[in-house]
């Protein structure tokens, strides 16, 4: 148990699409993380968000977006979407204590595409 | 582009044997850390290391960095049913941010 919750658990879209995941991190976190990954894969970092305003970005197109609101849920966004994006998304809330990054994942909400 | 790289992708042994897996690439990482994923859960942090060389221990698990921090490698010793899971390594970059390898998949047979 980590204290961060994801929702929903598990969806199906169709190609073209929009999508909103979205995810409460553990209290006191100010930094979250959106991971993607597909099956057999390890995770692959979408972007990650510090009070509200995004300062990392991995290799996703802008139809990835996302929000951080001021209690540090947040959201994953994906428009347009497309067959590829069905994997597990995650998101990770965390806290860099005496130099060691500590990240606390969510179980992850399972997006298929069809 | 960073990769590291997980070997084996898929292990299979007996209860109360001894296993190593490693973690490799040829770019060098400012630390690195293993995860634990079971299945339907996110990844469960296992250990951070960060110093060339370094060696850490939790109960039977023991992972080491190597020299040069391109490296590292989990030992299970007397592996029990309760190991199985996904095991990733995840290597920190002077540009913080994070990238993971594929797992390892460990089944542990009783």
């Amino acid at each position: 148990e980590t204290g961060v919750t994801q929702s929903p658990t598990h969806l199906i879209k169709t190609r073209g699409q929009q999508v909103t995941l979205r995810c409460s991190s553990q209290s006191g976190h100010n930094t979250v993380s959106w991971y993607q990954q597909a099956l057999g894969q390890g995770p692959q970092f979408i972007f990650q968000y510090y009070r509200e305003e995004e300062n990392g970005r991995g290799n996703f197109p802008p139809r990835f977006s996302g929000l951080q609101f001021p209690n540090y849920s947040s959201e994953l966004n994906v428009n347009a979407l497309e067959l590829d994006d069905s994997a597990l998304y995650l998101c990770a809330s965390s806290l860099e204590r005496g130099g060691e990054k500590k990240q606390y994942f969510g179980p992850g909400t399972r997006l298929t595409v069809t | 582009t960073q990769l590291l790289e997980q070997s084996p992708q898929f292990l299979s042994i007996q209860e109360g044997e001894n296993l190593t897996v490693y973690c490799n690439s040829s770019s060098v990482f400012s630390s690195l850390q293993w995860y634990r994923q079971e299945p339907g859960e996110g990844p469960v942090l296992l250990v951070t290391v960060v110093t060339g060389g370094e060696v850490k221990k939790l109960k039977r698990l023991t992972f080491q960095f190597g020299d040069a921090r391109k490296d590292s490698s989990l030992h299970i010793t007397a592996a029990q049913p309760g190991d199985t899971g996904l095991y990733l390594c995840a290597g920190w970059n002077r540009d913080d941010k994070i990238i993971f390898g594929k797992g390892t998949r460990l089944h542990i047979l009783p």
